[in-house]
């Protein structure tokens, strides 16, 4: 089992909110990831990253920044929170190729 | 870039019963992941399997990556198998399928 959590679980927030999720690993792990995903449908690779003080944009544009200051930690910031950032929030940690991911973060932007 | 298709995209089967969810993907991948998504919304990790065959209690899953395809079995089947079923190849990056919704009814 993979130790990797994330905060909240479920958050509604209002417009124009900022807002940021918390994801930390345990396992030591160089690469981590966030992804998007909408009820059902498949995840989007929005940031990752290789290591400390290294973070890439994944394949689907997202307004969010992240940031890599210690290994165990990956924060994702949304700076105004709006509507169309209703989803679901999935962080992954990773040791070569196979990742595991963390709960989630429901988010709701009313 | 690479497609990764699953299917079927829905599946409802009585509990007890067998089922096998296909993934096809269009280029060569270093890895292949199969992942179970719950009610929940929480991704569990089945098999990381860029090739061969692996077992885990009810769950087998075979990819033969020359022919660019992956299977998972689930046997005897049970409602807690509920939820949607992914696949996920690495040429680079992780790249989802869209998924196999799967129900059991008791």
């Amino acid at each position: 089992e993979a130790d990797i959590y994330q905060t909240p679980r479920y958050l509604v927030i209002g417009t124009g909110k900022k807002i940021t999720l918390e994801c930390s690993q345990t396992m030591g792990h160089d690469k981590m990831y966030w992804y998007q995903q909408d009820p059902g449908m498949e995840l989007h690779l929005i940031h990752y990253s290789y290591g400390v003080n290294s973070t890439e944009k994944g394949d689907l544009s997202s307004e969010s920044t992240v940031s890599r200051i210690r290994t165990e930690h990956f924060p994702l910031t949304l700076e105004s929170a709006r509507p169309s950032h209703t989803s679901q929030y999935l962080c992954a940690s990773s040791v070569v190729d196979e990742q595991y991911f963390g709960p989630g973060t429901r988010l709701t932007v009313t | 870039g690479i497609q990764v298709e699953q299917s079927p995209p829905d599946l409802i089967l009585q509990e007890g019963a067998n089922s096998t969810l296909r993934c096809n993907f269009s280029d060569s991948v270093n890895n292949l992941q199969w992942f179970h998504q719950n009610p929940w919304g929480q991704l569990i990790n089945l098999f990381y399997i860029p090739s061969g065959t692996k077992q885990n209690g009810r769950l087998s899953a075979t990819t033969v990556a020359t022919e660019r395809y992956s299977l998972l079995y689930i046997s005897s089947s049970q409602t807690t198998d509920s939820g949607v079923y992914f696949c996920a190849v690495v040429p680079d990056k992780l790249i989802f399928g869209t998924g196999t919704r799967l129900q059991v009814f008791p």
